[in-house]
């Protein structure tokens, strides 16, 4: 079935440097992703999303890229901080024809910061 | 404002017994629902509620889960009986509304062990 994974299933980054963590997807027709942050015994939480019809969108410290040719994601975070460490997730918000949208998630990158 | 809850954050059974877990949505949030991810593999979605009413229901495995939201309230899940293959990691969501771009708030989750 259609699928989002990611490439990298852990990501270590000097504090203050910046990270990208990397998203691939396979179906076609998603026109709607997001970013989630995980942290160490919460759900995930929203960071960032972007639609299909846009190639870029920022956010505070976070920039999201979304290459349609390739079907790529990435998250860019800047000056990471400690903070930042986590899981990281990328998913995409697909219609499931009951009338109902599933988000379907990658496996995860975790992102561990060096201070 | 409080955000979604769940509880028990933890839960460990043998094989065979029975575990419900329940989930708090945000006030006011018509739509729930619940997602898992078992160990080494995606977060996945399991089914969605508009207030009482299951929309979808696509992602539950078997019929040993059963979900319900009575008074479209608050939700439970039932596992019985449960198996070795059901550990893993249950969170519950709620939007406000039922869009492509709505953002879901999830809960903690709760760590279900089957021994």
């Amino acid at each position: 079935g259609e699928s989002v994974g990611l490439h990298l299933p852990t990501l270590s980054v000097q504090e203050g440097d910046n990270s990208i963590i990397n998203c691939a997807y396979s179906n076609s027709a998603s026109d709607y992703f997001i970013w989630y942050k995980q942290e160490s015994g919460k759900g995930p939480q929203f960071i960032i999303d972007i639609r299909s019809n846009m190639d870029k969108r920022q956010g505070q410290r976070v920039t999201v890229l979304l290459n349609k040719t390739v079907k790529h994601l990435s998250l860019q975070i800047a000056a990471t901080q400690p903070g930042d460490s986590a899981v990281y997730f990328c998913a995409e918000n697909s219609h499931s024809g009951a009338g109902s949208y599933q988000l379907t998630f990658g496996k995860g990158t975790k992102l561990s910061v060096i201070p | 404002e409080a955000g979604v809850t769940q509880f028990p954050s933890h839960s460990v059974i043998e094989k065979g017994q029975t575990v419900t877990l329940r989930c708090d949505p945000i006030s006011g949030h018509d739509n729930l629902y619940w997602y898992r991810r078992v160990m080494g593999k995606e977060i996945k979605f399991l089914l969605h509620f508009v207030k009482e009413s299951k929309q979808d229901e696509s992602g539950m495995p078997n019929n040993r889960f059963l979900a319900e939201r009575t008074g479209g309230t608050y939700s439970t899940l039932k596992v019985q009986p449960a198996e070795l293959e059901d550990s893993g990691v249950y969170f519950c969501a709620s939007s406000a509304h039922r869009a492509t771009n709505e953002k879901l708030f999830f809960g903690s989750g709760t760590q279900l062990s089957v021994l």
